[in-house]
C-alpha cells in the first residue's frame, strides 16, 4: 500500500536526550513536511523539503533538526536543546506545490 | 470559527443539520487551500481543495467557499451526521514554486445525535 509511515507510535524520552523521529513515504513525492501539534492547538510547521539533500526552516525549528539523503526519508531529531519537545508530531508529503499534503498517523514524543 | 486565541473554537451541531466552518487566512497572495479533518490521534485527512481562481467548489456532502476580498475560507456540511464529529483545519499555500503549507488553528465539530 502506499502511504506515509512514522514510527514509533509513541515515544518516550528523558530529558536530556535527543530522540529521532521516523518518517518515511513511497508515493514518490517531492515535498516532506514535520508539524508540531500541542492539545488544542493547531500544527506549526518545523521544516520542510522539496527536494533531496535540502530542506528549510518552518515557523518553530529552534531545537529540531532534519536530514534528507533520500526522497522515501525525512528523519526529524528533537534534540535537548528543544525546551518543550512533549507534543504530537506528524509528518506529511505532497507531490508538486499547490497540491494536498498527506499525513503520516503521527508520533506521540513524551519527556519524562 | 477559527480564532486567534489559545483555545480550539469549538461547533455543536444537531444530527441530519448543516455545519458552517470558518477559516480567516493570512496571506492574499496565496492560491491553494485545502480543508482536512482529523479525529482524535490520527493525522490529518483530506476533505476538499479549492484555488484562489475559483470561488465555490462542491464535494459530497462538503461545500467550500472562498471569499478573496475578505481573506475568508467557509467549509459546509451538509446533514451533518456523528462520523463528522472531529477537529477541521484549514491550510493555505503561499503560491508558485513554494511549497510551504501554512494550517489554521482548527475547529472542534461535535454532532449530536
Amino acid at each position: 500500500d502506499g502511504g506515509i509511515t512514522q514510527s514509533p507510535k509513541y515515544l518516550f524520552r528523558k530529558e536530556g536526550q535527543n530522540v529521532t523521529l521516523s518518517c518515511e513515504q513511497n508515493l514518490n513525492h517531492d515535498a516532506m513536511y514535520w508539524y508540531r501539534q500541542d492539545p488544542g492547538q493547531g500544527l506549526r510547521l518545523i521544516y520542510y523539503s522539496q527536494i533531496v539533500n535540502d530542506f528549510q526552516k518552518g515557523d518553530i525549528a529552534e531545537g529540531y533538526s532534519v536530514s534528507r539523503e533520500k526522497k522515501e526519508s525525512f528523519p526529524l531529531t528533537v534534540t535537548s536543546a528543544q525546551k518543550n519537545p512533549t507534543a504530537f508530531y506528524l509528518c506529511a508529503s505532497s507531490p508538486p506545490p499547490d497540491t494536498e499534503a498527506f499525513f503520516g498517523q503521527g508520533t506521540r514524543l513524551t519527556v519524562v | 470559527g477559527e480564532s486567534v486565541g489559545l483555545h480550539l473554537p469549538t461547533l455543536s451541531v444537531q444530527e441530519g443539520d448543516n455545519s458552517i466552518i470558518n477559516c480567516a487566512y493570512s496571506n492574499s497572495a496565496s492560491d491553494y487551500f485545502i480543508w482536512y479533518k482529523q479525529e482524535s490521534g490520527k493525522g490529518p485527512q483530506f476533505i476538499i481543495d479549492i484555488r484562489s481562481n475559483m470561488d465555490k467548489r462542491q464535494g459530497q456532502r462538503v461545500t467550500v467557499l472562498l471569499n478573496k476580498t475578505v481573506k475568508h475560507l467557509s467549509l459546509q456540511i451538509a446533514a451533518t451526521q456523528p462520523g463528522d464529529s472531529a477537529v477541521y483545519f484549514c491550510a493555505e499555500n503561499f503560491g508558485g514554486s513554494n511549497y510551504k503549507l501554512t494550517f489554521g488553528k482548527g475547529t472542534l465539530l461535535t454532532v449530536n445525535p
